[in-house]
């Protein structure tokens, strides 16, 4: 069990290049998320799925896309690299349902940066 | 969902209890307290969660006031592995996959 793993953990890219940071989790869990955490800020959301087929906008969407076809993967695009996009990126799951013992789940993070 | 507030930054010795506080006056009747903290360069890891009663588990204790406006958490024998940024959330044990962020404790652990 490997809980939730991305790749890469560190990336460069010149602006105006396109990239996708991956993202799966082998808990089988319905819910996953894209974060990013600009320094000394807390996270915030860019992208979200409910499951398989579903996504949704977060507080931060714009540059980025995200596609949901199996439920392990939720890989994220940056369309046209800006500077303002460097920042370190954390994929999230958890499982579904309501109640206690809901917890999310977080990647060890994937450092980007912009030049 | 709720917002909290906590200090800045904490020291604590190491050996000793650390107790993070967590205010939360707007809380509602569904919304849990939930912990995480974030070793440096690392992603968030899951301490704890509760909604009424006081929770324990391996890492740490949560003790919630009876009116709920407020939490602490609370690490029995704090190491220097434990110095992280501690984050409070509040939020709706199910509804959704969004967790709210704010600027959290940077707790810090001296020998």
């Amino acid at each position: 069990n490997a809980g939730v793993t991305q790749t890469p953990k560190f990336q460069v890219l010149k602006t105006g290049q396109s990239m996708t940071l991956q993202c799966a989790q082998d808990m089988n869990h319905e819910y996953m998320s894209w974060y990013r955490q600009d320094p000394g800020m807390g996270l915030r959301l860019i992208h979200y799925s409910v499951g398989a087929g579903i996504t949704d906008q977060g507080e931060v969407p714009n540059g980025y896309n995200v596609s949901r076809s199996t439920t392990e993967d939720f890989p994220l695009r940056l369309l046209s690299a800006a500077p303002s996009q460097t920042s370190v990126y954390f994929c999230a799951s958890r499982p579904p349902g309501t109640g206690f013992g809901n917890t999310i789940y977080f990647g060890e993070g994937s450092w980007l940066t912009v030049v | 969902d709720a917002k909290t507030t906590q200090p800045t930054s904490m020291d604590c010795a190491e050996g000793r209890a650390a107790n993070l506080p967590c205010n939360h006056s707007t809380i509602s009747g569904n919304e849990y307290v939930y912990w995480y903290r974030q070793i440096h360069s690392q992603g968030p890891q899951y301490i704890i969660h509760g909604l009424k009663n006081n929770e324990t588990n391996e890492m740490a204790s949560l003790i919630i006031t009876e009116d709920r406006k407020s939490s602490t958490l609370i690490l029995p024998h704090a190491t220097l592995r434990d110095t992280a940024v501690y984050y409070c959330i509040v939020r709706d044990g199910g509804s959704n996959y969004k967790l709210t962020f704010g600027k959290g404790t940077l707790l810090t652990v001296n020998p």
